[in-house]
């Protein structure tokens, strides 16, 4: 069975520090890994996805993540954040169909 | 192009009756799937349609189904609501092809939001 764990439902960060939202996955076979945002009365936005290839996956508004096949996971990173990424951040597996079986999401708050 | 939209945004009902929500996938995807997002259980995948057929189904009861038209429009029905039903439904189009194994992102709709009494 697929599951996705996201360990932090709360992470603060001051802006401009780096941020690590992090990701643990449980898949058999293949992993696809997605990540996307959800703002505030909004749905979710992609950020990112690993499917093969180069482990650290760059997305959009400057956030990468790395992926790591002997540690099951896929932490969502930026160098530097800024007050407009406070969200929620959800990661997500794609099942072998066509649906993706999402984390429980992890608010970021990047303070000021 | 323009996004995935869904109507009405925002739906309040009560206990027993039906509800119907409808999907505008991004033009030329054909795949629309359905996720309810709710405070206690996150979000859940509901189903799945691919060229008018259903092709993955989550965990739901049957009051829970849908559709998907031959513009790729899709709707889902809820009937006989329960106070439980009160979530977040949204509505993901991708560009996946006939095989599903394209592993293309999904774009997500702003949601409907439903409150039922």
């Amino acid at each position: 069975a697929q599951s996705v764990a996201q360990p932090e439902d709360q992470v603060n960060v001051a802006e401009g520090n780096p941020l690590t939202v992090k990701c643990t996955y449980s898949v058999s076979g293949n992993p696809y890994l997605f990540w996307y945002v959800q703002y505030p009365n909004r749905g979710l936005q992609f950020l990112l996805k690993y499917i093969t290839g180069d482990n650290l996956v760059k997305g959009s508004y400057g956030f990468e993540a790395e992926f790591n096949k002997s540690q099951t996971s896929f932490h969502l990173k930026k160098p530097s954040a800024l007050v407009s990424d406070s969200a929620l951040y959800f990661c997500a597996v794609r099942t072998g169909a066509n649906n993706l079986f999402f984390g429980t999401g992890t608010r970021l708050t990047v303070i000021p | 192009k323009a996004g995935v939209t869904q109507t009405p945004r925002y739906l309040i009902k009560t206990r027993g009756q039906q509800v119907t929500l409808s999907c505008s996938p991004i033009s030329g995807h054909r795949s629309v799937s359905w996720y309810q997002q709710t405070p206690g259980q996150g979000l859940q995948f509901l189903f799945e349609y691919f060229s008018e057929t259903q092709r993955n189904k989550g965990n739901f009861p049957g009051r829970f189904s849908g559709r998907q038209f031959s513009n790729s429009r899709s709707e889902m029905n809820v009937s006989t609501l329960e106070l439980g039903d009160s979530a977040l439904y949204l509505c993901a189009s991708s560009s996946e092809k006939t095989s599903g194994n394209s592993y293309n992102e999904q774009f997500f709709g702003p949601g409907t939001r439903l409150t039922v009494l």
